[in-house]
């Protein structure tokens, strides 16, 4: 079974400063993680993954999530905001490559990026 | 270019009057999808593919029908719709050795 949580609905930054959007993950097995983002009346990207190579993982756009695996986490940073990465986030756990393609959503976060 | 289609884009519809979205991907990906989002509950996986002729469901399958006689074709059918089915689809694929998702632009289902 598998399981992920996104801590914050919705995040608010201001332009310039730094992105923190948090996902905790449950599995029973070493999972996939990913972060895909939705821009407003667009269909889902991909942003990053983690496939259980390197632990911190970098992203399109600045983006980069570090896994750790002993506080089961995947948190998503970026060093500075720019009005662009306002959208919506989904965290996604998946088993390993190998396992099937059965993606499990959080339920996102709104980042909102404000002058 | 690589690419899911999806068609329509929106659609309005009454309740009980069957409709099709259609979903088509360019890739030679042997893995197909169907997900509904909606709001608060991030995107729910209502049925699968790993192949022609083999689907499976997934976490909200009740009121969706879905075939896959070709490869890259993979259409969602509502055979009698209801309005708790107003949400906004999304169609991916990818291949099977790999979970990364390609996704379509979403279609938007209102059943009135």
């Amino acid at each position: 079974a598998q399981s992920v949580t996104q801590l914050d609905s919705h995040v608010s930054v201001s332009e310039g400063t730094p992105v923190l959007l948090r996902c905790n993950y449950s599995s029973s097995y070493s999972p996939s993680l990913f972060w895909y983002v939705q821009h407003p009346n667009k269909g889902l990207q991909l942003l990053l993954k983690y496939t259980s190579a390197a632990t911190l993982v970098k992203g399109i756009n600045g983006f980069e999530a570090e896994f750790k695996k002993s506080e089961t986490s995947f948190h998503l940073t970026k060093p500075s905001a720019h009005m662009s990465d306002a959208a919506e986030y989904f965290c996604v756990v998946t088993p390993p490559t190998g396992g099937g393609n059965k993606l499990t959503f959080g339920t996102g976060t709104q980042l909102k990026v404000e002058l | 270019e690589a690419q899911v289609t999806q068609n329509p884009r929106y659609l309005i519809t009454v309740t009980g009057k069957k409709l099709t979205v259609t979903c088509s991907q360019n890739m030679n990906h042997e893995y197909m999808s169907w997900y509904r989002q909606d709001p608060g509950l991030g995107l729910r996986q209502i049925y699968y593919s790993m192949n022609v002729e083999v689907t499976d469901k997934g976490d909200v399958p009740e009121g969706y029908k879905v075939s896959r006689k070709e490869k890259r074709n993979f259409p969602l059918i509502l055979e009698s719709p209801s309005p708790n089915q107003t949400s906004l689809y999304f169609c991916a694929s990818s291949l099977w050795a790999g979970p990364e998702q390609y996704f379509g632009p979403g279609t938007r289902l209102t059943v009135t």
